[in-house]
């Protein structure tokens, strides 16, 4: 079955510490995205990619990093830059342009302690 | 610059009734995309309809519908027959017809169906 896995599903993390989370797609999308949710609110961008080894901050990119090497993957690096990390923390793909929709994976959720 | 505005931060409806979540958009862009996602509690977002500003008819996926004012720059949501399975925030959001799509979301609606 096509879609997106994230990993772990719950993470915490020591204050001070880089975290990576996975994201892999076997939907052979070119776009993929990475999003923030705080309790109560909406979807705020982070990074995303249209195509491999190139991807643009997003909305919110200060204290993350990302990589693509490959076209199924994008992981996501929450660095001790990152002030207020413990979020959740959803990736997404497209085929591509903004007349199709996201696929979503099931989400990370981080918590600083 | 987008911008998605969703006023309603709570709604609460019969079950078997219909319900109309609103959504109000702000964009230079000609060509855009709106969207409506569902996000249960468990946290996964769930693609529902999409609405093309090109698209003359209202689009329609089953028991949901979007009530489309392009003047108005509003993209509602009407589901009809509420179901108790329908409970969970909703979001409204659009994208640019570019390459990348850049989608801005709004801060959702929490809707709750009650028996």
């Amino acid at each position: 079955d096509g879609g997106i896995t994230q990993s772990p599903k719950y993470l915490f993390r020591k204050e001070g510490q880089n975290v990576t989370l996975s994201c892999e797609q076997n939907l052979n999308h070119d776009a993929m995205y990475w999003y923030r949710q705080d309790p109560g609110q909406g979807l705020r961008l982070i990074y995303y990619s249209q195509i491999v080894n190139d991807f643009q901050k997003g909305d919110i990119a200060e204290g993350y990093s990302v990589s693509r090497e490959k076209k199924e993957s994008f992981p996501l690096t929450v660095t001790s830059a990152q002030k207020n990390p413990t979020a959740f923390y959803l990736c997404a793909s497209r085929t591509g342009g903004g007349f199709s929709e996201q696929f979503f994976g099931p989400g990370t959720r981080l918590t600083v302690l | 610059a987008q911008k998605i505005t969703q006023t309603q931060p709570g709604m609460f409806v019969q079950e078997k009734e219909a319900v109309t979540l609103d959504c109000t958009y702000d964009t230079s862009d000609q060509s855009y995309g709106l969207f409506w996602y569902k996000q249960p509690s468990s946290g996964e977002m769930i693609f529902l309809i999409y609405q093309g500003s090109y698209d003359e008819q209202n689009a329609t996926e089953g028991r949901y519908s979007l009530n489309f004012q392009k003047a108005r720059k509003s993209a509602n949501l009407v589901i009809s027959a509420s179901q108790l399975g329908d409970s969970a925030m909703y979001f409204c959001a659009m994208s640019p017809n570019t390459n990348a799509g850049k989608s801005t979301f709004g801060d959702g609606t929490t809707l709750t169906v009650k028996p």
